[in-house]
């Protein structure tokens, strides 16, 4: 089936630092990805989309210049918090349609929990 | 703004009973409608998917859609204590982004 898989699965660091996530699509090839966010008791919030090739489609209220999206391959986006700070302490977590078993669905990787001191 | 709703709970079910999850959306342009189950500090999981109206059978799971009601419902039979978690509801048209409700939280009681 669709396997998403992402990079590092948590991660702690002070605040002012950049954090590179990874995300890759591993048994299927991605034009387009998604990237959410998910704070404690939260639902999912869709931050961007994430085109290979081309620019990201950043959501309403999400800084495109604090979370830097880059999609080069079909397989891989990576998403750079800068200088991130404590209220972006989150689950970030990506996805990807891929096609599995006759059905056509978004698959989830499995999430990165970032935590910023 | 596209809206999907879905009551927060805790849903408290006794084990071997019926978990019943609903879920109303606002885009009546929505095409597609999934129930995903979310484990604490995990990724979301997908349980099923449904397009059509109606019901649709998975093992211990069916899920019914209304369209004219705009109303999506999960039906868990035979519930187990290892299905206690958050029940996310989505929709989206199309190969778009999924548009989440805020979850409804299952506990089933041994």
């Amino acid at each position: 089936g669709a396997v998403v898989s992402q990079h590092p699965s948590w991660v702690i660091c002070k605040s002012g630092t950049s954090v590179k996530i990874e995300c890759r699509s591993l048994d299927f090839q991605a034009t387009t990805m998604f990237w959410y966010r998910q704070f404690p008791k939260q639902s999912l919030m869709l931050m961007a989309t994430s085109n290979e090739g081309s620019k990201a489609t950043y959501e309403q209220g999400v800084e495109k210049d604090k979370f830097l999206i880059n999609h080069a391959s079909l397989t891989l986006s990576t998403l750079t918090v800068t200088s991130a700070h404590p209220e972006d302490s989150s689950f970030y977590i990506c996805s990807a349609w891929g096609w599995a078993e006759s059905t056509d669905t978004q698959y989830f990787g499995p999430g990165t929990r970032l935590t910023v001191l | 703004q596209k809206e999907v709703e879905q009551n927060s709970g805790p849903l408290s079910v006794p084990e071997g009973a019926i978990a019943s999850l609903n879920c109303t959306y606002s885009d009546r342009g929505s095409q597609s409608f999934f129930w995903y189950r979310q484990y604490s500090g995990k990724s979301p999981e997908l349980i099923m998917f449904i397009y059509s109206n109606g019901d649709k059978e998975d093992g211990r799971f069916t899920a019914q859609l209304n369209k004219a009601s705009q109303y999506v419902s999960l039906l868990i039979r035979d519930s187990q204590p290892s299905d206690s978690a958050t029940y996310l509801c989505a929709v989206n048209e199309g190969r778009r982004a999924l548009t989440f409700g805020s979850g409804t939280r299952l506990q089933v009681q041994p």
